[in-house]
């Protein structure tokens, strides 16, 4: 089974809309990362959580880290078309630091 | 620019026919790690290097091999390829602090096509 589920899947929204994609664990997360993706392109770091809890912004993209630090959120406010990609969490899992483990990801597309 | 490269960016080759895809970094970063991207199968690990000389499997080693000889540069070798081992890979690189390491910075990956 995966270690890193991530849902929804694949996402479709209007621009000016807010979404939620989430990433979960049934193991405790010691470093969750996210990162966003072009198809077909290289991954750019966007934020990483590590306390339980714990909540970044950057520009209209909030990440949290629940105070279990088994599950993250990463909400979009007011979505443009420049949100467009793949959204990564990756995690060191079960206190390993050696590997990033990655959830498969959740496609996103913003219609105009 | 900081920055992890990759080359080539796309290749194309036959089944057996050895080949090497170069990583390097511009960061000083102790850590770099390769990583491999199917449809349906997400991000793998396939090998990392904590340091120099210092190398370890990931989730997915098997028909891979690495090196790590020098800091900034961290090459993946494909001994035989086969069919299978085509894909998108990416490189990746981090600092190190008190033995642990720290956020990845990713290069633009390569797309690879084993015929």
């Amino acid at each position: 089974s995966q270690e890193l589920e991530q849902s929804p899947q694949s996402l479709i929204v209007q621009e000016g809309k807010n979404l939620t994609i989430n990433c979960t664990s049934s193991k405790t997360l010691y470093g969750l990362y996210w990162y966003k993706q072009k198809y077909g392109e290289g991954l750019i770091f966007l934020m990483m959580l590590q306390k339980g809890g714990e909540e970044k912004s950057h520009e209209k993209i909030t990440a949290k880290l629940d105070e279990k630090k088994q599950q993250s959120s990463l909400h979009i406010t007011a979505s443009q078309p420049s949100h467009a990609g793949i959204y990564l969490c990756g995690a060191d899992i079960g206190g390993s630091n050696y590997k990033l483990t990655f959830g498969k990801g959740t496609l996103l597309t913003v219609n105009p | 620019e900081a920055q992890v490269t990759q080359n080539p960016r796309y290749l194309i080759t036959v089944t057996g026919k050895k080949l090497t895809v170069t990583c390097s970094q511009n960061m000083n970063h102790e850590y770099m790690s390769w990583y491999r991207q199917d449809p349906g199968l997400g991000l793998r690990q396939i090998y990392y290097s904590m340091n120099v000389e210092v190398t370890d499997k990931g989730d997915v080693p098997e028909g891979y091999k690495v090196s790590r000889k020098e800091k900034r540069n961290f090459p993946l070798i494909l001994e035989s390829p086969s069919p299978n081992q085509t894909s998108l890979y990416f490189c990746a690189s981090s600092r190190t602090a008190g033995g642990r390491r720290e956020t990845q910075y990713f290069g633009p990956g390569t797309r690879l096509l084993v015929l």
